[in-house]
Parts: structure tokens; sequence; C-alpha cells
């Protein structure tokens, strides 16, 4: 199985900051990469496929970069409303895996 | 765009089985593929098997392999996830998630995004 993993766990911000999360998978996905925004008790919604291409209706502070097994989730000028868990996803082979989460709250 | 609309919250003795239902409104299955995904309390998401249209047959994450059984039938735009020989483990929020499928240079050759996701169904596992 391919191991994926994030850092940091869980980050401090204030709004209007830089943020940026970064994921690592154990073997080469090319760009079959996900990453997902979570707030409690809510759904997973999907932010970005195929490393950096991002989904219809997500604001453009979101983007995402890399290749291969290294990979990056940046928001550009952090908002009360991004503070959430975030979580990268490989769905490049059987079974598809997920990182742990990284947390990102209010310093 | 396609809504899912997962059936609602159970709670099941342990030993018994589940099935929970996501409906697709707003589209259909037809080259989409569909996947199951759970959280534990607390936790982080789990995946636990999926289905692509094309490639009809299901694929399952060892961990659950024998003891779940995902379909999806395209005539009522549903997909099921049942779930057998239910623990105290098994207590977790289920989701379904659909999305686009692509082709990848790796077995099985075929993928899917993740893009929708239902609202999820609590399965509660208690004696």
């Amino acid at each position: 199985d391919i191991q994926m993993t994030q850092s940091p766990s869980s980050l401090s911000a204030s709004v209007g900051d830089r943020v940026t999360i970064t994921c690592r998978a154990s073997q080469g996905i090319s760009n079959y990469l996900a990453w997902f925004q979570q707030k409690p008790g809510k759904a997973p919604k999907s932010l970005i496929y195929a490393a950096s291409t991002l989904q219809s209706g997500v604001p453009s502070k979101f983007s995402g970069s890399g290749s291969g097994t290294d990979f990056t989730l940046t928001i550009s000028s952090l908002q009360p409303e991004d503070f959430a868990t975030y979580y990268c996803q490989q769905y490049y082979t059987y079974p598809f895996t997920f990182g742990p989460g990284t947390t990102v709250d209010i310093k | 765009q396609v809504q899912l609309a997962q059936s609602g919250a159970e709670v099941k003795k342990p030993g018994s089985s589940v099935k929970v239902s996501c409906k697709a409104s707003g589209g259909t299955f037809s080259g989409f593929g569909i996947s199951w995904v759970r959280q534990a309390p607390g936790q982080g998401l789990e995946w636990m098997g999926g289905i692509i249209s094309i490639l009809g047959t299901a694929k399952y994450a060892q961990k659950f392999q024998g003891r779940v059984t995902i379909i999806a039938d395209e005539s009522t735009t549903t997909a099921y996830m049942e779930l057998r020989s239910l623990r105290s483990e098994d207590t977790a929020v289920y989701y379904c998630a659909s999305g686009h499928i692509v082709v990848v240079p790796a077995i099985p050759s075929h993928s899917h995004t993740f893009d929708i996701w239902g609202q999820g169904t609590m399965v509660t596992v208690s004696s």
C-alpha cells in the first residue's frame, strides 16, 4: 500500500497568513493527488485534484503543486472560514489512501 | 451538479450487518466512479472500497475484504455499501464520494476522483 504522510500535523496561524502544507507519498504517484478540507461535523470537501487543478467554485487562494512523491497545498491568505483539517489523498492505485490530516487553527 | 444523499443514522448490535445507501441526483453513475470512506470518531479518513462503472467490479481495501460489499445500481442512481459482522470498532461516519474516471498508468488502469461527497451516515455498533 502507498503510505501518505503530511506535515505539519497541526499549525496555528493568523488571518492573512500564507500557509503551506506538505504531503509525501511512499512511492511515486505521478500527479494523482487530491486535497480535501474538512470542518468539524461536516463531510470533506474537494479542493484540488490532479495535484494542481482547482475544483469548480474553490477560491483561487488555494493552490496545489508537486508530482511524483512530494506535494504542497498553499493557502495564500488565510481567512476565518479556512480554519479546518486538510487531507491529501492518492488515487493512483488501490487501495486509495489518505494522509493523516493537518489541522489549521487560529493563533 | 450531481449531489449525493445518504440514508440515515443506524444503531446496530455486534455481529449484525448494516447497509447504507447513497443516491445521486442531478446526474447518473454512468462514466463515474464511487467509493466509500469511513471516519471513526476523532480519526482520519479511511477508504473502504469503490466501484468504477466501466470496470463493473468493485475493489476493496484488504482490511474489509470479505466483510464489505459495494454495488451501484445505475437504473436508480443509487450505490450501496453493506458491512457485515459488525464490531464496536466499526462505529464511524460512513461517506460515499463520487467523481470522474481517470486513466492511470498502473493496475487496474482506471481510477476516479472524489469530487462530490455525501453528507455522511453515522453507524453506531453497540450491545
